[in-house]
């Protein structure tokens, strides 16, 4: 596609439900970002992926955070069991350059809203 | 580690005035700077970036911005702001070598007409 395609827009869920983020990414990018941006603060990195190899998950907060990209191209983060301070815009960017190459900048999707209740 | 601080969490400035935003970063290690603009429900855009060589680097759209590396500063500025350009923006370094971005909490700039 043309750009970095984010959904849902917004979700609303119940503390303790399960919910599922869906990144697409530019056709063809080999490097996609998972960046949490909570009310008031800067994007923070959650975790990075080369094609479907997830190199980097040091930013994942705790293990009820779990991405995937199984055929290198659409990714999924998942939050199990949802908690009020996960309440964030989830942001996606790609990158049509590999590991090592932040020169080049990365697209960034419009994010998903996620709001625990 | 690296981090970046952007001070001033909100900038309201007249139409056709100058602005400045101001980013220091710290970092051990050598570091790319950006700056990216996030208008209303639409993702972060790139508005401009330093990666080495002339220390001013300019975007199309008339901001600058200019790498102090004695001073850790990458202040962006422009000569006549216009109310098209309200939007939060963000400072953010990478490692040169490295993969994950980090950010400053972000500067809401806003035109008052």
């Amino acid at each position: 596609g043309a750009g970095v395609s984010q959904s849902p827009r917004y979700k609303v869920a119940k503390r303790g439900q399960d919910v599922a983020l869906r990144c697409d990414p530019i056709s063809g990018h080999v490097s996609l970002f998972w960046y949490q941006q909570a009310l008031g603060q800067g994007p923070e990195f959650l975790t990075y992926f080369q094609n479907e190899a997830q190199l980097d998950k040091s930013g994942l907060p705790s293990d009820r955070f779990f991405a995937e990209r199984p055929e290198g191209s659409v990714s999924t983060l998942k939050i199990q069991r949802t908690q009020q301070e996960d309440s964030a815009v989830y942001l996606c960017a790609s990158s049509s350059r590999g590991a090592g190459s932040p020169e080049y900048g990365y697209t960034f999707g419009s994010g998903t809203r996620l709001t625990v209740v | 580690a690296q981090s970046v601080t952007q001070l001033d969490s909100q900038v309201p400035v007249f139409e056709e005035a100058p602005v400045e935003l101001r980013c220091n970063y710290s970092s051990s290690v050598s570091v790319y700077l950006f700056w990216y603009v996030q208008y209303p429900n639409q993702g972060l855009q790139l508005l401009l970036k330093y990666l080495s060589g002339s220390t001013l680097v300019e975007s199309i759209n008339g901001f600058e911005a200019e790498f102090n590396k004695s001073q850790t500063s990458f202040h962006l500025r422009k000569p006549s702001v216009h109310i098209s350009d309200t939007a939060e923006y963000f400072c953010a370094v990478t490692k040169i070598t490295g993969n994950q971005f980090y950010f400053g909490t972000g500067t809401s700039l806003t035109v008052i007409p």
